[in-house]
Parts: structure tokens; C-alpha cells; sequence
């Protein structure tokens, strides 16, 4: 089945130490997202890729960094985590169409840090 | 900017009963999507159903349905025959014609056995 995979599930990380988060997509979608969801809470969007064209939402931190090297993959990297980085990152994708915007999610992977 | 609102941060039903999530939300635009997704316990975010502007009539899928009334900018689904598989928590969301979505702050739906 076509899908949108992140890796790892759960990751600990650090106070300051440089973590990264990935995903993959064999949906050949054209924009690939990461959004923040802290405890009940709604997604946030921190920036998404359309195609190769990089889209950084105003108020996402510096301290927050992506690449996409090719389609199917695209990592989150986190410079210099703080606590209040901690929470569920979510990777989805989406065909781009802007008349059918249905974003495919993957499981998520939470953040700890300690 | 557009907000999504939802006033209910949790719900609760009993099994096989109907209940209704709202949804309000706010935008200047005439054309749009809306959209319900469910979020389960530990399990990936998966979209329920999708309503455009444009159409009038409701949108249906199986047992969910939503009551969309635009010039209430208003957005509610409902689960009908509630099951134990329904309980998650419910986002609903809103496109306007690019590739982002905005997320209300989510319901978490109780499913009472």
C-alpha cells in the first residue's frame, strides 16, 4: 500500500543536542509537510515542500530546519532542541492540487526531551 | 486570517447513538474546502469527509455526515450508530485553493460501551 512513513516512532533527544526526524512517501506527492502537535492541540504547520520550492510558515522558529534531497523523502531537523520542542511531529503529503488539498498523514513521531 | 473553532473539547455518546461535533469557522473567501479528520489513540490522523463551497448539498460518507451551512460559515459532522472504532479525536479543517490546511484545536470523541 501507498503510504507516509516517519522514522523513528519515538525519539529522545538532548537539551541543545541536534536531532533529526524523517520521512518517506511512496504516494509520489508533490508537497510533503511537517506540522507540530503539542497535547491537545491542532496541528501546527511549521513549513512544507512543494516539490523542491521550500515554504516556511512565518513564525516557525529558526531553531527549525528541513530538506527534501528527492520526492519521496523529506527530514526535519532540529538545531538545538528545547523542552518546549517537545511534542508530536507529524509528516504529511498531499498531491498539490489546489481544488483537492487531502493531506495523507503518517504515524507521527513524539518528541522527548530531556 | 482564517480560524477554525471548535467549542467542544470533548464529546461523549453512547454506542450506536448519533452525535454531532461542531465546527465554525471563519474566512472572507467564497470558494473553499472543509474537511473533518480523525486522529485515533496512537494511529495516524486519517481524513472522514470533505465538503466543497461551491456544492450545497451535504457531504456523506457511509455513517458520517456533515451539516454545512455557509452563510453561517458553520461545518458540524455527525456520527450516526456510534462505534467503538469511532472513539479519536475529530480536527476539523479549511482550504481555501492552495496547499495548506488550518486546523481547528480537535474534539475528543468518547465512545461509551
Amino acid at each position: 500500500d501507498a503510504m507516509v512513513i516517519q522514522n523513528p516512532r519515538y525519539q529522545v533527544t538532548q537539551f541543545g543536542k541536534p536531532v533529526t526526524l524523517s520521512c518517506s512517501q511512496t504516494l509520489n506527492h508533490n508537497v510533503m509537510y511537517w506540522y507540530q502537535q503539542k497535547s491537545s492541540q491542532a496541528p501546527k504547520l511549521l513549513f512544507h515542500y512543494y516539490d523542491k520550492d521550500f515554504n516556511n510558515e512565518a513564525d516557525t522558529p529558526d531553531n527549525f530546519q528541513s530538506r527534501r534531497p528527492n520526492t519521496s523523502f523529506c527530514f526535519l531537523d532540529i538545531r538545538s532542541p528545547g523542552l518546549g520542542d517537545a511534542a508530536m511531529y507529524l509528516c504529511a503529503t498531499s498531491r498539490g492540487d489546489p481544488t483537492l488539498v487531502t493531506l495523507h498523514f503518517g504515524n507521527g513521531t513524539r518528541l522527548t526531551v530531556t | 486570517a482564517q480560524t477554525v473553532t471548535q467549542s467542544q473539547p470533548e464529546m461523549s455518546v453512547q454506542e450506536a447513538e448519533t452525535v454531532t461535533l461542531s465546527c465554525t469557522y471563519d474566512t472572507s473567501e467564497s470558494d473553499y474546502y472543509l474537511f473533518w479528520y480523525k486522529q485515533p489513540p496512537s494511529r495516524q490522523m486519517i481524513l472522514v469527509i470533505r465538503q466543497e463551497a461551491y456544492k450545497q448539498q451535504n457531504a456523506t460518507e457511509n455513517r458520517f455526515s456533515v451539516n454545512f451551512q455557509k452563510a453561517a460559515k458553520s461545518f458540524s459532522l455527525k456520527i450516526s450508530d456510534s462505534q467503538l472504532g469511532d472513539a479519536a479525536m475529530y480536527f476539523c479543517a479549511y482550504n481555501f485553493g492552495n496547499e495548506k490546511l488550518t486546523f481547528g484545536t480537535g474534539t475528543r470523541l468518547t465512545i461509551i460501551p
